[in-house]
Order: structure tokens, then C-alpha cells, then sequence
């Protein structure tokens, strides 16, 4: 099955705790995604990587930190420093193809769902 | 900044109705998405409009693109309680590769 996976489904943070959530996707995608969604809102980017050892901050990066060591692998970490952690949390990935062929496009993972102890 | 606005922010209908969201938008775009998203899941793709075209069509769903009111709207016809999601525009400018998701509209239909 070819597709983005996220885990845990579930993750509880204690206070003063750093968390990683795991992103993988076997589409060999180059670009990589991480938004957070709070309750009856849209999606804010949090950080995205078009490739292997490059990202870029997305608009709201401060307390988030991620890392691009393999094309398949895209974990965020949820530092302590994150004030308000809890939310939903969506991956996603996209080809880059030339633009005619709708590389545009993002594939989303099931997502991850934080919450504060 | 979330630069699409969805109108209504809820809606209601009966299955076999027509649901019309719309989408407002705030600068050039090279593009705008259409995505859908059950509860609790993940984000499906739907359909891709680009800046030169004006309609589109695939299966049950019509999406229309008027580039300078910047606004979209999604069309879905004959509705079923399946449909029954929550629907977000997204424009892609080009920079940095990047979507810019607007509110959603929360789509109910019911049997």
C-alpha cells in the first residue's frame, strides 16, 4: 500500500516534555509537510521540506523543530517550549512534479492528535 | 496567514439536495484545491482548478474559479449522507510550493 503513516494516533505530553511525532511516506515524494489544526479551524503550517537536509519554517514554527535526514522520514518534535501543544496534527507530502501534472497536490496522513497531562 | 475564507461556515441539507460552498481568497494564486476531511482523519484531495481555467468538473462536484472577484465555489450535487465532512479551499501561489488552507465549510447531510 503506498501512502503517508503517522504515529501514534494518540500522544500525551507532560509538562516540560519534548514529543516526536513520526511522519513516513512511501510515494517518493520530495516535498513534506507539517500543519497543526486546532478545533473547528483550518490547517497552519507549521514547518515543510521540499528536500533531503533542507526545510523551511512554515507561519507558525516557534516551539515546533523538525528534521529531513531521509526522503521517506519527515518527525516533528513538539518542544517544551510549544505553550499550547494541544491539537491535531496532519502530515502530508506532494511530488513537485512540473506543475501541468499536478504536482501540487497533497497526500495527507490519518493524523496525530495531542493532548496536555 | 490563512488567506481562503469559506462561507457558510456550516451548512445543512437534506440527502439529494445541492451543497454550494464558497471560497474567497486574497492574492494571485497559481492554483486552488479543493479537500475534504471526515473527522478526526486526514485530508483528501478532490479537485485542482488552475488560475486560467473558470470551471471544472469531476463526478458529483463542480468547482468554478473567478480570479478576479478571488473567489471559488464548490458545487456538490445530489448530495448523499456520505458527503457529510468538513470541505477546505487551499491556493497555491507558486512560493515556496507551499498550500495556504482556508476555514472549511462543515457540510451535514442528513437521511
Amino acid at each position: 500500500d503506498g501512502g503517508i503513516t503517522q504515529s501514534p494516533k494518540y500522544l500525551f505530553r507532560k509538562e516540560g516534555q519534548n514529543v516526536t511525532l513520526s511522519c513516513e511516506q512511501n510515494l517518493n515524494h520530495d516535498a513534506m509537510y507539517w500543519y497543526r489544526q486546532d478545533p473547528g479551524q483550518g490547517l497552519r503550517l507549521i514547518y515543510y521540506s521540499q528536500i533531503v537536509n533542507d526545510f523551511q519554517k512554515g507561519d507558525i514554527a516557534e516551539g515546533y523543530s523538525v528534521s529531513r535526514e531521509k526522503k521517506e522520514s519527515f518527525p516533528l518534535t513538539v518542544t517544551s517550549a510549544q505553550k499550547n501543544p494541544t491539537a491535531f496534527y496532519l502530515c502530508a507530502s506532494s511530488s513537485l512534479r512540473p506543475r501541468d501534472r499536478g504536482g501540487e497536490t497533497q497526500y495527507f496522513g490519518p493524523g496525530t492528535r495531542l493532548l496536555v497531562l | 496567514s490563512q488567506q481562503g475564507e469559506e462561507d457558510p461556515q456550516a451548512l445543512s441539507i437534506q440527502e439529494g439536495e445541492n451543497a454550494t460552498m464558497n471560497c474567497s481568497y486574497k492574492t494571485s494564486i497559481n492554483n486552488l484545491q479543493w479537500y475534504r476531511q471526515n473527522s478526526g482523519r486526514g485530508l483528501v484531495h478532490l479537485i485542482l482548478i488552475r488560475s486560467n481555467e473558470r470551471e471544472k468538473h469531476s463526478g458529483r462536484l463542480r468547482v468554478t474559479l473567478d480570479t478576479s472577484k478571488k473567489s471559488s465555489s464548490l458545487l456538490i450535487t445530489a448530495s448523499r449522507a456520505a458527503d457529510t465532512a468538513s470541505y477546505f479551499c487551499a491556493v497555491f501561489t507558486g512560493g515556496g510550493n507551499k498550500l495556504t488552507f482556508g476555514t472549511g465549510t462543515q457540510l451535514k447531510v442528513e437521511l
